[in-house]
């Protein structure tokens, strides 16, 4: 299985701070991509699910973008608030139907 | 999209016990799949459980081990046998919908299992 990586592993901002995460995923057999944001003991929350080379997707301050045949996306937050505070996961589907996910990168904002 | 129910949220087992954690779906649902995320490390996908046939195991997960049942659409269940502090982890199941041509997935709340 290759891996999907993400980086950093945990990020520490500031209320008002705009910040991007990075995934990395196999590019081979590639299906689509989803982002995930989950905070302790709670569901995961699906945030995108992305396919398109090129694509770009927003909710509300978050976006994200995606390039397939480099094998990469960005997630983006603008605003940074204390409530964005989570782990946000990123996952590869290559089989089109299990995910391959990313550690993670833990997020903290501070008023 | 669905809702998933999951139990227990957080347990704390004696080694060499046996925990089975539960999942109920309010819609039916053809496909559950059942992972595993261990401290510092990736969510990692245990098995894919349909419903009226066997689960399949992904590479490093035994049936023994982690038995699942899939009795109707709607609820699965996982247990972890013969429990060491190894297993200690976050178990967290899955339902995959589809949606405008692709799949989605909803996930349960998660277990948090503490073996000692």
């Amino acid at each position: 299985i290759l891996n999907v990586e993400q980086s950093p592993q945990s990020l520490h901002v500031q209320e008002g701070d705009s910040t991007n995460f990075t995934c990395s995923f196999p590019s081979s057999n590639f299906y689509a991509l989803h982002w995930y944001r989950w905070e302790t003991a709670k569901s995961p929350e699906a945030l995108f699910v992305m396919t398109l080379n090129g694509d770009e997707k927003k909710k509300g301050r978050i976006s994200a973008t995606l390039n397939t045949k480099e094998g990469y996306s960005y997630l983006y937050i603008k605003g940074s608030q204390p409530e964005d505070s989570a782990t946000y996961l990123c996952a590869s589907a290559v089989r089109g139907y299990a995910l391959n996910f990313g550690k993670g990168t833990s997020l903290l904002v501070t008023p | 999209s669905a809702v998933i129910s999951q139990k227990p949220s957080r347990d704390i087992c004696q080694r060499g016990t046996s925990l089975t954690i539960q999942c109920q779906v309010d819609s039916q649902v053809t496909m559950m799949f059942w992972y595993r995320q261990q401290p510092g490390q990736s969510l990692t996908l245990i098995a894919t459980a349909n419903q009226g046939s066997e689960a399949t195991y992904e590479s490093g997960f035994v049936i023994d081990k982690f038995p699942i049942s899939r009795p109707n659409l709607t609820f699965s269940t996982l247990t972890v046998s013969n429990m060491s502090p190894e297993d200690s982890s976050i178990y967290l199941c899955s339902v995959e919908e589809q949606e405008k041509g692709y799949y989605g997935y909803t996930f349960g709340s998660g277990t948090r299992l503490t073996v000692v």
